[in-house]
């Protein structure tokens, strides 16, 4: 049973717009979600998070939205860069500690 | 470099070897996670230490598998016996776990597991 579901594998965006990346998740009791950047051969990068008290977290050209009642976050990327190109995987936080993970969407940002 | 470290970053092993891989976190966090990812899937939760202290094991991790934290600093994963579908990366984590405040997991690089 997919907990987190990231339900498009790859999306190609121009450089300067925006990129807008969906996660959608069935537990209530997550308390955390984060988006981890990866590229081939390394480990996931950190890049954002959001407490499930709040809807919205921004940092620089990253901003995470969090709708509690729709069990839905996306990551909103602007403007897109070449470098921005990579796997991200939206993961959420259970009352253990652990993360669990979605199965991430390609982003190419192309010139 | 202070981040995560991982050794060795590649591992190549016969069906039925034993290997051991070793993870060093960033040197002032306590909790130390080990992640398993397949080709196409996000990485998924193995276990993790609080301290030396082994706090939860998936059922991913079989009884081939077992990991240790000895002194609370370094870890390391061994596979027993190892079988073509342990190939894999195997990732290692760790955050600064103080009570009930979430620290963000900080990923080390990976070990990367093929059993032939």
């Amino acid at each position: 049973d997919q907990q987190v579901k990231q339900n498009s594998p790859s999306l190609s965006v121009q450089e300067g717009r925006i990129s807008i990346l969906n996660c959608d998740y069935t537990n209530s009791m997550f308390d955390y979600f984060l988006w981890y950047k990866k590229y081939p051969a390394e480990g996931p990068t950190f890049l954002i998070s959001i407490s499930s008290i709040k809807d919205k977290n921004e940092d620089g050209r990253f901003t995470v939205f969090l709708n509690k009642s729709a069990k839905h976050l996306s990551l909103h990327i602007v403007p897109s860069q070449p470098g921005d190109s990579a796997v991200y995987f939206c993961a959420a936080r259970d009352h253990t500690d652990k993360l669990i993970f979605g199965t991430g969407t390609r982003l190419q940002v192309f010139p | 470099d202070t981040g995560v470290s991982q050794d060795p970053r590649h591992k190549i092993t016969k069906r039925g070897q034993n290997v051991t891989f070793r993870c060093d976190p960033i040197s002032e966090h306590n909790r130390l996670y080990w992640y398993r990812q397949t080709l196409g899937q996000g990485p998924e939760f193995l276990t993790y230490f609080q301290n030396e202290a082994q706090l939860e094991k998936s059922r991913l991790l079989s009884n081939r598998f077992s990991a240790e934290r000895p002194k609370g600093s370094f870890s390391t994963l061994e596979i027993q016996r190892t079988e073509q579908g342990d190939s894999a990366m195997y990732l290692c984590a760790s955050s600064l776990g103080q009570g009930t405040w979430y620290n963000e997991q900080f990923f080390g690089p990976g070990t990367r597991l093929t059993v032939l």
